[in-house]
């Protein structure tokens, strides 16, 4: 079955410290996959996009990592700000047959800075 | 260039009845994808709208549906609502087909059924 799963569910921390949120997938056949950053009672807003032969990518102070082996993600968060308080989505696009695409989408990790 | 927008931003409605939601897209862009998001389920995709024509669906029953207009701008209607269509529903484009593309998201519509 096509799952992501993500956690923590929720994390709290103290500004300036930095936190790492974990994806776990078993989507197949993978095509991409996504973080989107969610700010209550708004719409998502994509922070990185990554294939199967990236490892890495950065959007300011976001860093992703793919690791396609083990079928993890990493959104690593640096020197945390009171606005990076969000829900943090990942959501992965897999082949469906022939050109049809489909995104499975994680719960999310509830992040909240402290100051 | 003036971002995703969806109409109307909050809707009452109660059990039932039906409802129209509105989206359109950032300027060129020319897929349109809608999704559900509710507390309990996260979010979940509806179907997305390409060229006029649906090019993908979720899982989600007949009465959830769509369509696309020449101008790119998106309908999705929803037939004889249930107290679990409460939700909020998000709009999102992109330049090509959703899953090669980064999306842009509008700001949701609050749908609330009594």
């Amino acid at each position: 079955k096509n799952q992501v799963e993500q956690s923590p569910q929720s994390l709290i921390i103290l500004e300036g410290k930095n936190c790492t949120l974990q994806c776990n997938y078993t989507v197949s056949p993978f095509s991409n996959l996504r973080w989107y950053k969610q700010d209550t009672g708004r719409g998502p807003v994509s922070l990185t996009i990554m294939t199967f032969s990236e490892n890495t990518k950065s959007n300011g102070r976001y860093t992703a990592t793919l690791d396609a082996d083990t079928k993890q993600s990493s959104l690593h968060i640096t020197a945390s700000q009171l606005s990076d308080s969000a829900s943090y989505i990942c959501v992965v696009s897999y082949n469906y047959g022939g050109a049809t695409n489909k995104l499975i989408f994680g719960t999310g990790t509830l992040l909240a800075v402290q100051p | 260039k003036a971002g995703v927008t969806q109409t109307p931003r909050y809707l009452i409605k109660t059990r039932g009845q039906q409802v129209t939601l509105s989206c359109s897209p950032i300027s060129g862009h020319r897929s349109v994808s809608w999704y559900q998001q509710t507390p309990g389920q996260g979010l979940q995709f509806l179907f997305e709208y390409f060229s006029e024509t649906q090019r993908n669906k979720g899982n989600f029953p007949g009465r959830f549906s769509g369509r696309q207009f020449s101008n790119s701008r998106s309908e999705m209607n929803v037939s004889t609502l249930e107290l679990g269509d409460s939700a909020l529903y998000l709009c999102a484009s992109s330049l090509g087909q959703l899953t090669y593309n980064e999306q842009f998201f509008g700001p949701g519509t609050r749908l609330t059924v009594l």
